[in-house]
């Protein structure tokens, strides 16, 4: 079985500070990361991908992949009280049939505290 | 969310008896997923499609059937529900291959509650 590991949280950080968010994968196969912010009833939005090493930026977002170690990272700088939500990491697996799908972590719940 | 519709978006339903969840699209897009979300076990794939007529079962699939007649539309069937089934179920839909380019685009989610 394929999985996608994060530690569920509540990660609580100050307002103005780094949140770093974790996420382990365990097949080695796996090309492309994502992450994903689910907001309390509502459904997933994707806020990044990546599937090179390193690092990639998009305004107070950085996704991290380092493919040796099986992880992804998000860190989200000058957090504010709006990024309060769950973060989902995600990991494609190849499948049959030229199909691709996405397996999802159980998500990290981050609290921005005033 | 734009382009992608679920219904019903909520239903109350007794066990044992059959329910169909539909997702619908006017994206045109080729791929197509139902996945379902329980505390504490996140998005777990239940079926996907890659084109007309086209499925493949996920990792939580028993006790689920899908249909996909046209692009546009991607049924989801309990074909006898329980108690167990009780969930949040999202349908995602994505443009095509490599998934790093796209991602996926979700709906707004069914909640089905089996009594």
């Amino acid at each position: 079985q394929k999985e996608v590991e994060q530690n569920s949280g509540p990660l609580s950080v100050p307002e103005g500070a780094i949140a770093s968010l974790n996420c382990t994968y365990s097949d080695r196969g796996s090309q492309s990361f994502f992450w994903y912010r689910q907001y309390s009833g509502k459904s997933p939005e994707l806020i990044m991908s990546i599937y090179s090493n390193g690092d990639k930026e998009d305004g107070r977002f950085t996704a991290q992949l380092n493919k040796a170690s099986q992880y992804v990272s998000l860190l989200i700088r000058d957090s504010q009280p709006s990024d309060s939500a769950t973060y989902l990491c995600a990991v494609n697996i190849e499948g049959a049939s030229s199909a691709s799908k996405i397996i999802f972590g159980s998500g990290t719940r981050l609290s921005i505290r005033p | 969310d734009a382009g992608i519709t679920q219904s019903p978006r909520h239903k109350v339903t007794e066990t044992g008896t059959p329910v169909t969840l539909r997702c619908h699209q006017t994206e045109n897009h080729r791929y197509m997923y139902w996945y379902r979300q329980d505390p504490g076990h996140g998005l777990r794939l239940i079926h996907y499609s890659y084109g007309v007529k086209d499925t493949d079962k996920g990792e939580v699939s028993d006790g689920y059937s899908v249909s996909r007649s046209k692009t546009e539309d991607f049924l989801l069937t309990l074909e006898s529900a329980t108690s167990s089934q009780t969930s949040v179920y999202f349908c995602a839909i994505s443009p095509g291959l490599p998934l790093a380019n796209y991602g996926y685009t979700f709906g707004s989610g069914t909640r089905l509650t089996v009594v």
